[in-house]
């Protein structure tokens, strides 16, 4: 099945800086790529997605990259706030396109 | 609010025990995910259903089971509980269940004793 890598898995950063949260697949059929942030005590939200016909995709301060050849996708926080502490999760669409395969988390500190 | 509610929050229980998770998606989504949440396996899928019928099976243990109501909520089933089930159950829903998005519910804490 697919198998999906994620790095750093802690990140610390100074409130206004950027973070970049980096993640490979394996499977190059996997072609949904969504992104999941989890603060404590709760479930993870959808942040942002990327399909594989798409190499980048903004939302205000958040930005994802896709390299389909390389297989591998990243999240780009920029001006990063205190509240945007919390464990990220990349994941990844099966061949068949019905469950995620999801990394093992970033857990990012913002210092203010 | 995701709009996916679970229930219970919390559950504590003893090893051997059965109990039920329940699972209500976001209104019109058709399709429900369960995943387990442990500290050493991360996020791992185990079932996922679509308009009631089953659509695709993870590492679920054979003495776990799920379904999907007609009304399209979802119940996880867990029995004979051992220690290590202990985690955090997360039920997620999508509309079409291919290749969309995922909404997840809060989860319910499962510790076993």
């Amino acid at each position: 099945g697919e198998n999906v890598e994620q790095h750093p898995s802690t990140l610390s950063v100074q409130e206004g800086d950027s973070a970049v949260i980096k993640c490979t697949y394996s499977d190059s059929a996997s072609n949904y790529f969504p992104w999941y942030k989890q603060e404590l005590g709760k479930g993870p939200q959808l942040i942002i997605d990327i399909r594989s016909n798409v190499g980048e995709k903004k939302d205000q301060r958040i930005a994802v990259t896709l390299n389909k050849t390389a297989k591998h996708f990243s999240l780009h926080i920029t001006e990063t706030q205190p509240e945007d502490s919390a464990v990220y999760f990349c994941a990844a669409s099966s061949p068949t396109g019905n469950q995620f395969y999801f990394g093992t988390g970033t857990s990012l500190t913002v210092i203010p | 609010d995701s709009g996916v509610t679970q229930t219970p929050k919390h559950l504590i229980t003893a090893t051997g025990q059965r109990v039920t998770l329940r699972c209500s998606p976001r209104s019109g989504d058709l399709s429900v995910y369960w995943y387990q949440q442990s500290l050493d396996q991360g996020l791992q899928f185990l079932i996922q259903y679509y308009n009631g019928e089953e659509r695709a099976k993870g590492n679920i243990l054979e003495r776990f089971s799920a379904q999907q109501f007609p009304d399209l909520h979802s119940e996880l089933n867990l029995s004979s509980l051992e220690l290590g089930d202990s985690a955090l159950y997360f039920c997620a829903s999508s509309d079409t269940g291919w290749n969309t998005e995922a909404f997840f519910g809060q989860g319910t804490r499962l510790t076993v004793v």
